[in-house]
């Protein structure tokens, strides 16, 4: 069976400084990961994905995140963070297999302070 | 929101009657999935679709069924509602191309059900 797993319920960071929202999956095969970010009272929106090739990807509004196989791992990353970056972000996975079934973490919440 | 409408937006059921949530697309993609979510547990995957006809379980499909007829429809029903149905349900589509294209979710604006 697939997940995955975001360990980390709630992220402060002052704003200015690099940010990073963690995420780790479980998949046999070749894996899917997204990012999504959800504001409030709102449905989800995409970031990014990873399908395959370069292990670094990048996404809307300057997120970036990495894979890293050896570690089953897909960080969510941005340089910089803003205030308006505040918000619920989900990694999610889904299996190439036919059936898509699409996967979330329980998400974290963001909060960046001015 | 990438052509998806989620109908009702807002609905309050009385416990042990049934209750059926439309998602309704105009992208023609093949994937179609009913999530539901609650503080603390993100998102919940109830059922999904993978074609007209074609659907399958998710993690917490008990008390739930679905029915796709068609492409662009993808309805939810909560057989007899419970209290602890009561969520914000979510309809996502997903074109799921080839070699890895077309392959992120989109999400609709969720429907918020009570169930009292």
């Amino acid at each position: 069976a697939q997940s995955v797993a975001q360990p980390e319920d709630q992220v402060n960071v002052a704003e200015g400084n690099p940010l990073t929202v963690k995420c780790t999956y479980s998949v046999s095969g070749n894996p899917y990961l997204f990012w999504y970010v959800q504001y409030p009272n709102r449905g989800l929106q995409f970031l990014l994905k990873y399908i395959t090739g370069d292990n670094l990807v990048k996404g809307s509004y300057g997120f970036e995140a990495e894979f890293n196989k050896s570690q089953t791992s897909f960080h969510l990353k941005k340089p910089s963070a803003l205030v308006s970056d505040s918000a619920l972000y989900f990694c999610a996975v889904v299996f190439s297999g036919s059936a898509r079934q699409l996967t979330f973490g329980s998400g974290t919440q963001l909060t960046v302070l001015p | 929101d990438a052509g998806i409408t989620q109908s009702p937006r807002h609905k309050v059921t009385e416990t042990g009657t049934p209750v059926t949530l439309r998602c309704h697309q105009t992208e023609n993609h093949r994937y179609m999935y009913w999530y539901r979510q609650d503080p603390g547990h993100g998102l919940r995957l109830i059922h999904y679709s993978y074609g007209v006809k074609d659907t399958d379980k998710g993690e917490v499909s008990d008390g739930y069924s679905v029915s796709r007829s068609k492409t662009e429809d993808f309805l939810l029903t909560l057989e007899s509602a419970t209290s602890s149905q009561t969520s914000v349900y979510f309809c996502a589509i997903s074109g799921g191309g080839g070699g890895g294209s077309n392959t992120e979710a989109f999400f609709g604006q969720g429907t918020r059900l009570t169930v009292v």
